[in-house]
């Protein structure tokens, strides 16, 4: 089992919409996480860390749940430039990073 | 934010030969610097985390006669992967943490593509 699996997507939302998704972790030693935004053949770059209340950054909302083990990226007012893959990722007690496959969105005009 | 910079950011070469990746970090000391690898539409797999000083520690499958991690100073470790093969063409990527260790955020590079003929 992946340590940290998301639904590939795509997700295809006009703009303006609004889009959600999830991803699941397994070890539930888990201590951080995270959701990285990654473009087409560029690095991952940090969207906004996860913490246990939710969390909010501008039009992205964070949400954990520790007891199912899964972590929520929501976004809202969906623009162009949101086109992206979203990364879940999760680290342990040491400094290793479990990464998702990523959740490809598509936002259309 | 932290910067990290690789080089050369593609290469091509001929199957048989070896290729050095730089990982520098340009703005803070990093005493851990971690080496990815991504496939396309695959996610980041961890193949060695890297220590300033001392012998890196690699995942489980990953060969460490294959890719030769020296990490000599604080800004600067490199991934050598020798007699590369067309299997070996990935996206590597590289990240640090910095010198304190407190962060709780790894600063990527923006990747070296590979291509391997």
């Amino acid at each position: 089992r992946k340590e940290v699996e998301q639904d590939p997507g795509p997700f295809n939302v006009p703009e303006g919409a609004t889009v959600a998704f999830n991803c699941t972790y397994s070890n539930s030693a888990s201590q951080s996480f995270f959701w990285y935004r990654q473009d087409c053949r560029k690095e991952p770059k940090l969207l906004m860390s996860v913490y246990s209340s939710g969390n909010e950054d501008g039009r992205f909302t964070a949400q954990l749940n520790r007891a199912s083990q899964y972590i929520s990226l929501l976004i809202r007012d969906s623009k162009l430039s949101d086109s992206a893959t979203y990364l879940c990722v999760v680290k342990a007690n040491d400094y290793k990073l479990s990464f998702g496959a990523g959740t490809t969105v598509t936002v259309r005009a | 934010g932290a910067v990290v910079s690789q080089h050369p950011s593609w290469v091509i070469c001929k199957s048989g030969t070896s290729v050095k990746i730089e990982c520098r970090s340009l703005d803070f000391q990093a005493t851990t610097m971690f080496w990815y690898r991504q496939f396309p539409k695959q996610s980041l797999m961890l193949m060695a985390t890297s220590n300033e000083g001392s012998k890196a520690t690699y995942e489980q499958g990953v060969e460490k006669d294959k890719f030769l991690i020296n990490h000599a100073s604080l800004t600067l470790s490199t991934l050598t992967v020798t007699s590369a093969h067309p299997e070996d063409s990935s996206f590597y990527i590289c990240s640090a943490n910095g010198l304190a260790g407190a962060t709780d955020t790894q600063y990527f590079g923006p990747g070296t593509r590979l291509t391997v003929l």
